[in-house]
């Protein structure tokens, strides 16, 4: 299975800050890398797809790069409504997997 | 509008079963694969299952492989998940998700339904 790797695991930032969450996958998986925010008690919602695809609706602040094996999800200038837990997946291999989860918090 | 909504989620002894639903609306449902995803309570996301649109190809995490069976009936645009056997770690909120395909290849769940939680405790 491909492991992936989220770093760091948690981090408190202030409003307007900006942000960056790191994914490594144990292999390379081109650009099949995907990131999602999720809020207590929601589903997980789509911000980034194919690495660097920013989702219909989703704001601009939010950015995703990377291929291979390294990957990074920034938020230029963090929002009170940007606090949430963001996870990255892969879907290069059958067996999909998704990272640990990155929990942003309120300085 | 694209909505998935599942049920059949509760309490369950361990060893016991549990049949999950998924009902799909909004979409052709029999052109699509679904997915099952899971989360234990505090914990992050782990995909479970697939299934391919006609029902003939699955797949499994190994971590439920031999206890748990995906299918679909396409005629009632709804998707399973039997858990047999359930163990303490299978508690979770059960997630069904829709991929979409980019026009680059990759794929990616943006349709996801509410979840219904399994609890398996004695």
């Amino acid at each position: 299975d491909i492991q992936m790797t989220q770093s760091p695991s948690s981090l408190s930032a202030s409003v307007g800050d900006r942000v960056t969450i790191t994914c490594r996958a144990s292999q390379s998986i081109s650009t099949y890398l995907n990131w999602y925010q999720q809020k207590p008690g929601r589903a997980p919602k789509l911000l980034i797809y194919a690495a660097s695809s920013l989702q219909s609706g989703v704001p601009s602040r939010f950015s995703g790069s990377g291929s291979g094996s390294d990957f990074t999800l920034t938020v230029s200038s963090l929002q009170p409504e940007d606090f949430a837990t963001y996870y990255c997946q892969q879907t290069y291999s059958t067996l999909l997997t998704f990272g640990g989860g990155t929990k942003v918090e309120i300085k | 509008e694209v909505q998935l909504v599942e049920s059949g989620g509760g309490l369950v002894q361990p060893g016991g079963s549990l049949r999950l639903s998924c009902a799909a609306s909004g979409f052709t449902f029999s052109r699509y694969w679904m997915h099952w995803v899971r989360q234990a309570p505090g914990k992050g996301l782990v995909w479970v299952s697939r299934i391919n649109s006609d029902g003939s190809s699955t797949n499994y995490a190994d971590s439920v492989k031999g206890r748990f069976t995906i299918s679909r009936d396409n005629a009632k645009n709804t998707l399973y998940l039997q858990m047999n056997s359930l163990r303490a770690e299978d508690t979770a909120v059960y997630y069904c998700a829709r991929p979409e395909m980019a026009t680059s290849g990759e794929w990616f769940f943006q349709h996801w339904g509410q979840g219904t939680l399994v609890t398996v405790s004695s």
